[in-house]
Formats: C-alpha cells, sequence, structure tokens
C-alpha cells in the first residue's frame, strides 16, 4: 500500500532559525515527490518537485532534497521568518496515475 | 489567470439537507480533483476526472455523495442528505497534465449540525 509518513507531527522554533522536516514513502513506481505548503485557512501551495534523478532542489529559503534509495525526502527552511507558519505536507506520485499519495503534514509555528 | 475558484466559500447545514459545492478549474487545465481535509485524515482524494469523465470514484465515502463535471470550465460535488460527520473542508484542484502540480482552490468550509 503506497504510504506517505512525515515527521515532526508539529514543531515550535524562533524566528531566524533553520529547521529540516522530513518525509518517508513507499511509492510505488515512483514518478516525483512534491513539497506543499498550506497556509491557515487557504489551500496547498507546491512549493518544490523532485524527480527521481534529482537529490536537492532549491527554491529561495526552502531546499528539498531525495534520496531515492532510502526513499526519505526533507524540507530544509533557511532563516525562518513569521510567514513560514503553515502546514508542509508531502506528496508522492506513481508513474501513470493521477492520484497522489499525501502525507499527513508537519504544523511549523515560528514565533518572533 | 484567477486559479481555481470554489463556492461557496463557507457552508452551515442542518443534517439531512442537501449541500452543492461548486468549482471553476484553471482554464485548459485536463484533470480536475476533489479532496477533503480533516484535522483527524489530512487530504482525502474523493474523486477525479480527466477531460470532464470521472476516472476515479473510489474516494467517495458512501452513495450520498456524487460528483459531475458537465463541461471543462465547471464542477460540483453534492452531498444528499449531509450528515455533521461530513464536517470538513473541500477542496477542488485542477492539473495541466499527468504528473503535473495540482493547483488547489481556496476550499469549502462544510459544517453540517
Amino acid at each position: 500500500k503506497n504510504q506517505v509518513e512525515q515527521s515532526p507531527q508539529s514543531l515550535i522554533i524562533l524566528e531566524g532559525k533553520n529547521c529540516t522536516l522530513q518525509c518517508n514513502y513507499t511509492v510505488s513506481p515512483f514518478s516525483n515527490l512534491r513539497w506543499y505548503k498550506q497556509d491557515t485557512g487557504r489551500g496547498p501551495v507546491s512549493l518544490t518537485i523532485m524527480t527521481f534523478s534529482e537529490n536537492t532542489k532549491s527554491n529561495g529559503r526552502y531546499t528539498a532534497t531525495l534520496d531515492a534509495d532510502t526513499k526519505q525526502s526533507s524540507l530544509h527552511i533557511t532563516a525562518s521568518q513569521l510567514s513560514d507558519s503553515a502546514s508542509y505536507i508531502c506528496v508522492v506520485s506513481a508513474i501513470g496515475n493521477e492520484k497522489l499519495t499525501f502525507g499527513t503534514g508537519t504544523r511549523l509555528t515560528i514565533i518572533p | 489567470d484567477a486559479g481555481v475558484i470554489q463556492s461557496p466559500r463557507h457552508e452551515v447545514t442542518e443534517m439531512g439537507q442537501e449541500v452543492t459545492l461548486r468549482c471553476k478549474p484553471i482554464s485548459g487545465h485536463d484533470y480536475l480533483f476533489w479532496y477533503r481535509q480533516t484535522m483527524m485524515r489530512g487530504l482525502e482524494l474523493l474523486i477525479y476526472f480527466n477531460n470532464n469523465v470521472p476516472i476515479d470514484d473510489s474516494g467517495m465515502p458512501e452513495d450520498r455523495f456524487s460528483a459531475k463535471m458537465p463541461n471543462a470550465s465547471f464542477s460540483t460535488l453534492k452531498i444528499q442528505p449531509s450528515e455533521p460527520r461530513d464536517s470538513a473542508v473541500y477542496f477542488c484542484a485542477s492539473s495541466l497534465r499527468v504528473g503535473g502540480a495540482q493547483y488547489f482552490g481556496p476550499g469549502t468550509r462544510l459544517l453540517v449540525l
């Protein structure tokens, strides 16, 4: 069964600090992995997409990594800002399949 | 483009009433998805369409739920009769191609009393 697990469930850090969110998946055959950011009261928005051959991808202060061998991904946020407070959802898709497998998300809170 | 548009943004209704949620996907996107999000279960795919045709409705919880897509620019999700356990945020999303990014609407927050 395709599954995506994220850790931690929630995280609170001080503004300006860095943090790393984790994602483990068992989706096969693997197509791509996305990290979505969901602000409170809004729909998820895609931050990054990673395919099988990509190890690292950055989007501003967000850097995603992918280890296809161990089926793990991480999202690193550098110099956090108050606007980074949101839920971060790891989403994995299988080849030829439009159905995505969603993680339950990490709720990140940045405090001043 | 205005993005995916959903209406209403909020809906409060009484148990037993019919609820209709509406979605306008991004123009040119061939895929449309309906999701439900709750604290307990996260995001769950209910049904998705390709070129207005329902492809997979295995996520629809029961016969009380139905979805239609009469044309490329409009879809509805109907719950009849509604129950308190249907309370959730319902998202519509669209994508251009297989495996492409899904663009989510702002969601409809449904509360069934």
